[in-house]
């Protein structure tokens, strides 16, 4: 079956560390999204790619960091430069032709907490 | 610029009661609008969309929603709710020029025994 897959699904950070968070599709999907959600903040992209090795910041990117080598692949490093990294993080990815009419497709997300 | 409202963050009912979660969009072009549920530690799966065909769309597990262009509401609606409905839902808006979502900060959905 297609879809997206997240991991880990939960990762413990130590203040000062950098940590990448893995995200895998099978879809095909040539745009791949990272949002970061919050409790009674709903969903704030930080980054997206529409083709392999371009990527934009979003709304929140600062102390964050993306890559883009693979059509499936969009992984997300949170560094030590992001203050408040504990959220949960999910991943989207959408076709280019016409996604406002499908839609997004999400994994499963990570939890990400600073010990 | 579009973006949605989504009126209550926490709403409750009774097992077998209606359940309305309100979400109300702007946009200056005509919107495509989604319903997306959340389980606990999951990630969110989507319900229903408005494509600008019938102004009811039905989605899945009961759940419908109408689109009200001189209201700009999509609320979602189930006549009555299960102990299974009892997650967070997500109102977002899209349009033909982008292909970015604009999601509502989330209604999270308790049913009552």
């Amino acid at each position: 079956d297609g879809g997206i897959t997240q991991s880990p699904k939960y990762l413990f950070r130590k203040e000062g560390q950098n940590v990448t968070l893995s995200c895998e599709q099978n879809l095909n999907h040539d745009a791949m999204y990272w949002y970061r959600q919050d409790p009674g903040q709903g969903l704030r992209l930080i980054y997206y790619s529409q083709i392999v090795n371009d990527f934009q910041k979003g709304d929140i990117a600062e102390g964050y960091s993306v890559s883009r080598e693979k059509k499936e692949s969009f992984p997300l490093t949170v560094t030590s430069a992001q203050k408040n990294p504990t959220a949960f993080y999910l991943c989207a990815s959408s076709t280019l032709d016409s996604p406002w009419f499908y839609g997004y497709t999400f994994g499963s997300g990570t939890r990400l907490t600073v010990v | 610029a579009q973006s949605v409202t989504q009126l209550g963050s926490h709403v409750s009912v009774s097992e077998g009661a209606l359940v309305l979660l309100r979400c109300n969009y702007s946009s200056s072009v005509p919107p495509y609008l989604f319903w997306y549920v959340q389980y606990p530690n999951q990630g969110l799966q989507l319900l229903l969309k408005y494509t600008s065909a019938a102004t009811l769309v039905k989605g899945i597990n009961g759940f419908e929603a109408e689109f009200k262009k001189s209201e700009t509401s999509f609320h979602l609606t189930k006549p009555s709710a299960h102990m299974s409905d009892a997650a967070e839902y997500f109102c977002a808006v899209s349009v033909n020029t982008g292909n970015q979502f604009y999601f509502g900060t989330g209604t999270s959905l308790t049913v009552i025994p």
